[in-house]
């Protein structure tokens, strides 16, 4: 089956900078790669996605990035903020996995003001 | 409104008690599924129901049945809890991803049932 490995675990970076998550997969199969994100006490949020047929997707100050002769995807937050603290989870999956997604183990990100 | 809801929000009870969890979405998709993170926030999936048919069942044990009596709820009932199903259980949703070609839909995730096992 599918494993995700995600870095690290945990990340402090300053308030302004640049953040970036990285994830690697390895079912050379998965065509989808959501990015969710955790708030303390709440459920996971999707904040972006890219699909196999994608290099890149970008949505204000966030993007992921996707290899797939390396089976990996990274997430950036340029410009970061305090309310981008929260557990960031990447996750795999397959058309054929019948929606089953694979999550990565998580980094806790903050950010110090 | 909220779009995928869970109650209770949080559970606490004895070992050997049985318990239910119920989830229930208002965005008219016809997957559900529900979720186990453990206290080190790992989430790994444990079933799937797409209109009201089981499709995934991750060997989990079958004291863990889910229910899905309609394609808007899909509840979970723990018989004979034990120590190590304290953990937080997130039910989610999604339009349905099996058709060839189709591509994976998004899946939406309630607050979460925080159970913890005496």
């Amino acid at each position: 089956g599918e494993n995700v490995e995600q870095h690290p675990s945990t990340l402090s970076v300053q308030e302004g900078d640049s953040a970036v998550i990285k994830c690697t997969y390895s079912d050379s199969a998965s065509n989808y790669f959501p990015w969710y994100k955790q708030e303390l006490g709440k459920g996971p949020q999707l904040i972006i996605d890219i699909r196999s047929n994608v290099g890149e997707k970008k949505d204000q100050r966030i993007a992921v990035t996707l290899n797939k002769t390396a089976k990996h995807f990274s997430l950036h937050i340029t410009e970061t903020q305090p309310e981008d603290s929260a557990v960031y989870f990447c996750a795999a999956t397959k058309w054929a996995n019948g929606g089953k997604l694979t999550f990565g183990t998580g980094t806790r990100l903050t950010i110090i003001p | 409104d909220t779009a995928v809801s869970q109650t209770p929000k949080y559970l606490v009870t004895q070992m050997g008690n049985d318990k239910s969890i119920k989830c229930e979405q208002n965005l008219g998709h016809d997957t559900m599924y529900w979720y186990k993170q453990d206290s080190k926030k790992f989430l790994k999936i444990m079933f799937s129901y797409n209109n009201k048919e089981l499709i995934i069942n991750e060997t989990v044990p079958n004291r863990f049945s889910p229910k899905s009596p309609d394609k808007a709820h899909l509840n979970l009932h723990i018989n004979s809890l034990e120590l190590g199903d304290s953990a937080v259980y997130f039910c989610a949703s999604s339009s349905s991803p099996w058709t060839r070609g189709k591509e994976q839909e998004t899946q939406y995730f309630g607050p979460g049932t925080r159970l913890l096992v005496l």
